[in-house]
């Protein structure tokens, strides 16, 4: 059964620092990853999706890598913002239509 | 635009009452899944629908149950059978063919919070 762990669960940075958001999974036979954010009280923002045969995508200050076979992704948000503080998800699926999996979620404050 | 469509936003119900969430796509998407988040929790999986007139069970379905009559629509019925019904309820539509979007990629909707009172 496919777990997703998302560490930390929360973390603080002065504004202006570079956020580094971590994402493991246990099983390495993915179709695809996906980075979510979630304000407080609403739906979820598809922010990136890396297909399993890509290394990396951008998207402005995002950047987001997989390494599959170690069943690690990393999303990068560069010079954060106060506007950044918000609740991002990973989630992993093993084929288009399917069932989702996702973390727990890291919640991130930008203090200005 | 297009998007997902989730109503009511907010509901209370009574304990022993059924209740029905509704929601509808316009992106013209064949998978629609139910999620339920609980305070400091992940997304767990209810139901999902890969295409019309067919769904599966997710993770947490007892007490909960589906219908997908047409493409559009997915409503989730929250049974009096739900020992813990209080949680806030999402719902989403991925493409696998045609759509909006890219293959695989999961849009939502602004979530439907129910209370039991």
């Amino acid at each position: 059964k496919q777990e997703v762990t998302q560490i930390p669960a929360a973390l603080s940075v002065p504004e202006g620092e570079n956020l580094v958001l971590n994402c493991s999974f246990t099983d390495s036979a993915i179709y695809n990853l996906q980075w979510f954010r979630q304000d407080p009280g609403k739906g979820l923002t598809s922010l990136l999706l890396i297909q399993s045969s890509q290394r990396e995508q951008t998207s402005g200050r995002l950047n987001a890598s997989l390494d599959k076979s170690s069943g690690r992704s990393t999303l990068y948000i560069a010079a954060s913002q106060p506007g950044d503080s918000a609740t991002y998800l990973c989630a992993v699926t093993k084929a288009a239509g399917n069932k989702l999996t996702f973390g727990g979620g890291t919640r991130v404050l930008v203090k200005p | 635009d297009g998007g997902i469509t989730q109503s009511p936003k907010y509901l209370f119900r009574k304990e022993g009452q059924n209740v029905t969430l509704s929601c509808e796509q316009n992106l013209n998407h064949d998978a629609m899944y139910w999620y339920r988040q609980d305070p400091g929790q992940g997304l767990r999986l209810i139901y999902y629908s890969q295409i019309v007139n067919d769904f599966q069970k997710g993770d947490i379905a007892e007490g909960y149950s589906v219908s997908r009559e047409k493409k559009e629509s997915f409503p989730l019925t929250v049974t009096s059978a739900q020992k813990n019904p209080t949680a806030f309820y999402l719902c989403a539509s991925s493409m696998s063919g045609g759509g909006r979007g890219l293959v695989g990629e999961l849009f939502f909707g602004e979530g439907s919070r129910l209370t039991v009172l």
